[in-house]
């Protein structure tokens, strides 16, 4: 199956401060990909779908302004939480896929903890 | 939106046991998927199954689209299987890749 990475896999950082992840398609390009968000025994729900190319579309609750995101190549998506809070505090996921429609592939997700 | 349901959401096995995780959806659908989260929070595709039937090893899994349900099937658990199941499914018409999860079922498979 195609490769997703995320980075980094963990980070702890100060309340107010920004954290960017990388989620990288390795083997393939994808001009969309998501970005998932885990609460602590729940299920993963979509935050927002990114667009190569173009603006972010996001799910109906998610303040865009606090997770920006971009696209900026065929292989790379990124989400930067902004003046991050301890109720940001999550497992970060993305996924993209090969083609329109089929089978999508998950990166190995980021466990944001904010102090 | 459509609603996935898992059924049942804690299950505990004994090692070699059998087990069939279910997962209903409300709407057609042209994506559904099986994967199995690890213990470090990494999702595993286990099946994309939109229609049939497939198997891979131990593990095998049935959709049936017109019925809106598909099943998982684990044969002979190992205490490696253990961990949180979701299926996962897409509209069709609303953008393949826009997975819904379910709120998987948590799988405990002691010695």
């Amino acid at each position: 199956g195609a490769v997703v990475s995320q980075h980094p896999s963990r980070v702890i950082c100060k309340s107010g401060t920004s954290v960017k992840i990388e989620c990288r398609s390795l083997d393939f390009q994808a001009t969309t990909m998501f970005w998932y968000r885990q609460f602590p025994k729940q299920s993963l729900m979509l935050m927002a779908t990114s667009n190569e190319g173009s603006k972010a579309t996001y799910e109906q609750g998610v303040e865009k302004d606090k997770f920006l995101i971009n696209h900026a190549s065929l292989t790379l998506s990124t989400l930067t939480v902004t003046s991050a809070h301890p109720e940001d505090s999550s497992f970060y996921i993305c996924s993209a896929g090969q083609g329109a429609g089929g089978e999508l592939f998950f990166g190995e997700g980021s466990r944001l903890t904010v102090l | 939106g459509i609603q996935v349901e898992q059924s049942p959401p804690d299950l505990i096995l004994q090692e070699g046991a059998n087990s069939t995780l279910r997962c209903n959806f409300s709407d057609s659908v042209n994506n559904l998927q099986w994967f199995h989260q690890n213990p470090w929070g990494q999702l595993i595709n286990l099946f994309y199954i939109p229609s049939g039937t497939k198997q891979n090893g131990r593990l095998s899994a049935t959709t049936v689209a017109t019925e809106r349900y598909s099943l998982l099937y684990i044969s002979s658990s190992q205490t490696t299987d253990s961990g949180v199941y979701f299926c996962a499914v897409a509209l069709i018409g609303a953008g393949s890749y826009q997975l819904t999860f379910g709120k998987g079922t948590k799988l405990s498979v002691i010695p």
